[in-house]
Order: structure tokens, then C-alpha cells, then sequence
């Protein structure tokens, strides 16, 4: 079985730049939820998507948008990016089925932005 | 606003003792409560969880336990081992069951030495 997996694995960007990350979620998942952790801190919860629709959004800019694809991959887009977006970027991957919902972490991408 | 806080930054104990992590929340919403274990460069692992109907759940050598009324929870490990050494998360899921949309501290790092 196949776990999440993340790409790339670091990036980095200068401000005003955009940036895609990508998420494949483990197999048998159709719900992939996203993560910015900064430096110190705990995750925060970005956005989530169940079945290629938005499913809840954190208190995140609308410059910070996303996808699901068919077979429930992910892809995080962040526009103009700013100096504070630099981060751990951790997606998680459930099966949402009612009742407990483990949720699998990817290793993260680490976003530099200059 | 941090719902969930994890007041100690670090934690150092002796292998073979117990380890105590604790976390506050201030939301009575919260109904689901989970811990996450981090190593680096990996994502966080998912460790034990509790419901806000019980009061202590146990696997293995972790044994979580909730109050309620004090909006506390801690992590108990016995005994600790130096494999235990990580960044451990407390979480909160804000909608009925976990899912996947966590509220996380800021993480304690703990360190068991031989």
C-alpha cells in the first residue's frame, strides 16, 4: 500500500511568485486535507477537499487555492507569494466514512520564499 | 487566537520513566482530540486518539486522558524510550468525529535519554 507522497520536496521562490504542490493521497482515500506549518509552530489547517470539492477552508487568503483530481490527488496553489508563506506544507489523505477517520501525513514540502 | 496550546516547549526525561505532555484548549466545541508524533523530515504520525465522551483511552504505552471541565488533556507515556525522542502535537476536531480538520498546538519536543 502506497502512503501519501509529496512533491516536490523543497522549493524555493521570491516574492510575487506562484507555486503548485502536489499531493497524492494514499490509496483508498477520496478526502486530502492541507497544512501550513511555520517554523515553531503546529500545523494550520488550510482547506480540505472531499470528493474534488472544497470541503471547509481555514482562516487562509483566497490567493491560497486547490484541487482535487478524479483519483483524489491534491494540488496546493499559492499566488503572490509573500515572505510569511515560507513553510513545512503537510498534506494529509483520509477516507472520510463515518466514525473514526485516521488521517496519513505526507512528508511536507519545505516552501522557501525570498 | 491559539484553541489549542501545548504551554512546554520541550520535555527531557530518563528512559524507563514517564513522560507527561499536556494540552489546553479553550473551545467546549471541540468533541475529538488526537496526538501526533514528529520526527524529522517526516510527517506527523497519528498516535492515540479520545473522543470528548470518554475520559481516558489507553494503547500500549500511551495512555491519553481528557477533563473536560479543566479543557485539558495529557499524554502519558510509560515507560519512555529513547525512540520515543520527537516533536508531539496535541489536535482538535471541531466537527463531530475527526474529519480531518484539526486544530493543532504549537508541538513539545521531548527527549528520553539512555
Amino acid at each position: 500500500e502506497t502512503g501519501v507522497t509529496q512533491s516536490p520536496t523543497h522549493l524555493i521562490k521570491t516574492r510575487g511568485q506562484q507555486v503548485t504542490l502536489r499531493c497524492s493521497s494514499q490509496s483508498g482515500h477520496n478526502t486530502v486535507s492541507w497544512y501550513q506549518q511555520a517554523l515553531g509552530q503546529g500545523p494550520q489547517f488550510i482547506f480540505q477537499y472531499y470528493r474534488e470539492e472544497e470541503n471547509g477552508r481555514g482562516n487562509f487568503p483566497p490567493r491560497f487555492s486547490g484541487l482535487q483530481f478524479p483519483n483524489y490527488s491534491s494540488e496546493l496553489n499559492v499566488n503572490a507569494l509573500e515572505l510569511d508563506d515560507s513553510a513545512l506544507y503537510l498534506c494529509a489523505s483520509t477516507k472520510l466514512a463515518g466514525g473514526y477517520n485516521e488521517q496519513f501525513f505526507g512528508p511536507g514540502t519545505r516552501l522557501t520564499v525570498l | 487566537d491559539q484553541q489549542v496550546k501545548q504551554n512546554s516547549p520541550s520535555l527531557s526525561v530518563q528512559e524507563g520513566r514517564i513522560s507527561i505532555l499536556n494540552c489546553d484548549y479553550t473551545n467546549s466545541m471541540f468533541d475529538y482530540f488526537l496526538w501526533y508524533k514528529k520526527y524529522p523530515a517526516e510527517g506527523p504520525t497519528f498516535l492515540i486518539s479520545i473522543s470528548s465522551i470518554k475520559d481516558k483511552n489507553e494503547d500500549g504505552r500511551f495512555t491519553v486522558f481528557l477533563n473536560k471541565s479543566a479543557k485539558h488533556l495529557s499524554l502519558h507515556i510509560v515507560p519512555s524510550q529513547p525512540g520515543d525522542s520527537a516533536v508531539y502535537f496535541c489536535a482538535a476536531s471541531a466537527e463531530t468525529g475527526n474529519t480531518g480538520k484539526l486544530i493543532f498546538g504549537q508541538g513539545t519536543t521531548l527527549q528520553v535519554k539512555p
